[in-house]
């Protein structure tokens, strides 16, 4: 079956720019998840869905990222006013009911800001 | 906090050597830990999880990791190396079921 998709697979933007970047998780997956990993500080957590709970947004650096998730399937997590520093790949991953169900992870975003 | 440690960033070994890759974690709870491969342009692949059942735990493409609490240890092993197990990978702790600390990373070559 169909896997987890990010789009777009390649995003370069201006610094101060705001950019979406796009998770469809896999179907019935309760759970979607966003990382970031960069070449500096390696995988990071950003946020957490489960179903119909408020998000786990502890990981979230600053708060020019956020991240919805409409009709508990696709999520955009949008960054305002980019800096350089924001520069990584952007990986999502769903699961069947969060927990410690394995997680599918996408092929990510790469995002440079320029 | 939990938070996992890698040993070395990158691992060389020859086809058919034995592969180490190393992890020790912190926790103050019973931590439930995975490894993940990534291959080249790739996104993350489970390769096994121990979640407090059985401490040795057996993975795919023939990989398996023992927990060792006395260690604080679940170190990556695969008894002979594959020019296709070229990849990087990482350990990670489970916070309390959901999100997953990440390790970061070693990355294993393998020659002929």
């Amino acid at each position: 079956g169909a896997g987890v998709s990010q789009s777009p697979s390649n995003k370069v933007t201006e610094k101060g720019k705001d950019v979406e970047l796009r998770c469809d998780p896999i179907s019935g997956h309760t759970a979607l998840y966003w990382y970031r990993q960069s070449l500096g500080q390696g995988l990071e957590f950003l946020i957490y869905f489960q179903g119909n709970s408020a998000p786990d947004k502890s990981g979230l650096p600053s708060d020019r990222f956020s991240a919805e998730r409409t009709g508990g399937s696709v999520s955009t997590l949008t960054i305002q006013r980019t800096q350089q520093e924001d520069s990584a790949v952007y990986l999502c991953a769903s699961s069947l009911g969060g927990g410690l169900n394995e997680q599918y992870f996408g092929p990510g975003t790469r995002l440079t800001v320029t | 906090a939990q938070s996992v440690t890698q040993l070395g960033s990158h691992v060389s070994v020859s086809e058919g050597a034995l592969v180490l890759l190393r992890c020790n974690y912190s926790s103050s709870v019973p931590p439930y830990l995975f490894w993940y491969v990534q291959y080249p342009n790739q996104g993350l692949q489970l390769l096994l999880k121990y979640t407090s059942a059985a401490t040795l735990v057996k993975g795919i493409n023939g990989f398996e990791a023992e927990f060792k609490k006395s260690e604080t240890s679940f170190h990556l092993t695969k008894p002979s190396a594959h020019m296709s197990d070229a990849a990087e990978y990482f350990c990670a702790v489970s916070e309390g079921g959901t999100a997953l600390i990440f390790g970061k990373g070693t990355t294993l070559s393998v020659s002929s």
